[in-house]
């Protein structure tokens, strides 16, 4: 399958910081992005949907002010945790796709941990 | 709304039986798309299948077989043979629409295979 790699897989970062995580398609040119969130022991929730070029598309309940997404390029997108609280501790991971009606591949994840 | 059901939350069984996971699934879309994953311990989200709403044929990939059953709107997933490698939590997932890869994800069952 097509890969998807995300970076960085950790971070630690301060109350009140800022933190931004990439994500990137390697060898295909994804259209589409999506951000996903995970607590722990939980499921994956769906955050937002980018497309390279337009504005991201958020889900109910999630604040575009704190989690800014960029789809700059067809191969990266980027999530950024604005003024972070040790409430946004979590996973998250994102997956990209080819297309319309093409799969989408997953993300190693970004565990981050707000202190 | 969709909603996607997995109500094993956990299941522990002995190296080489037989395990199945349960999905049951809610849409109102006539075409959908019908997911699983296995997310190790590492975090990552593992693509294990894709199964279109048209197609209810069984599948079977090695110690890997799905069953949809359209009728009573599952999708679970059998591992034969099992193997200590196998233990992970595995999510089933359902899409929107074919042209839109927006997921929905089930609780998730984490499987643990005993030596």
């Amino acid at each position: 399958g097509a890969v998807v790699s995300q970076h960085p897989s950790r971070v630690i970062c301060k109350s009140g910081t800022s933190v931004k995580i990439e994500c990137r398609s390697l060898d295909f040119q994804a259209t589409t992005m999506f951000w996903y969130r995970q607590f722990p022991k939980q499921s994956l929730m769906l955050m937002a949907t980018s497309n390279e070029g337009s504005k991201a598309t958020y889900e109910q309940g999630v604040e575009k002010d704190k989690f800014l997404i960029n789809h700059a390029s067809l191969t990266l997108s980027t999530l950024t945790v604005t003024s972070a609280h040790p409430e946004d501790s979590s996973f998250y991971i994102c997956s990209a796709r080819m297309g319309v009606d093409t799969e989408a591949f997953f993300g190693q994840g970004t565990r981050l941990t707000v202190v | 709304a969709q909603k996607v059901t997995q109500a094993q939350t956990e299941i522990s069984v002995v190296e080489k039986e037989d395990v199945t996971l349960d999905c049951v699934y809610e849409t109102r879309d006539t075409t959908y798309y019908l997911f699983w994953y296995k997310q190790p311990p590492s975090g990552e989200l593992v693509f294990l299948i894709r199964r279109n709403s048209f197609d209810e044929q069984n599948e079977i990939s090695g110690r890997y077989s799905w069953n949809f059953q359209k009728s009573t709107s599952s999708f679970n997933f059998t591992i034969t043979a099992s193997q200590v490698v196998d233990s992970a939590v595995y999510f089933c997932a359902l899409s929107e629409p074919f042209g839109n890869e927006k997921l929905t994800f089930g609780t998730g069952t984490r499987l643990t295979i005993i030596p």
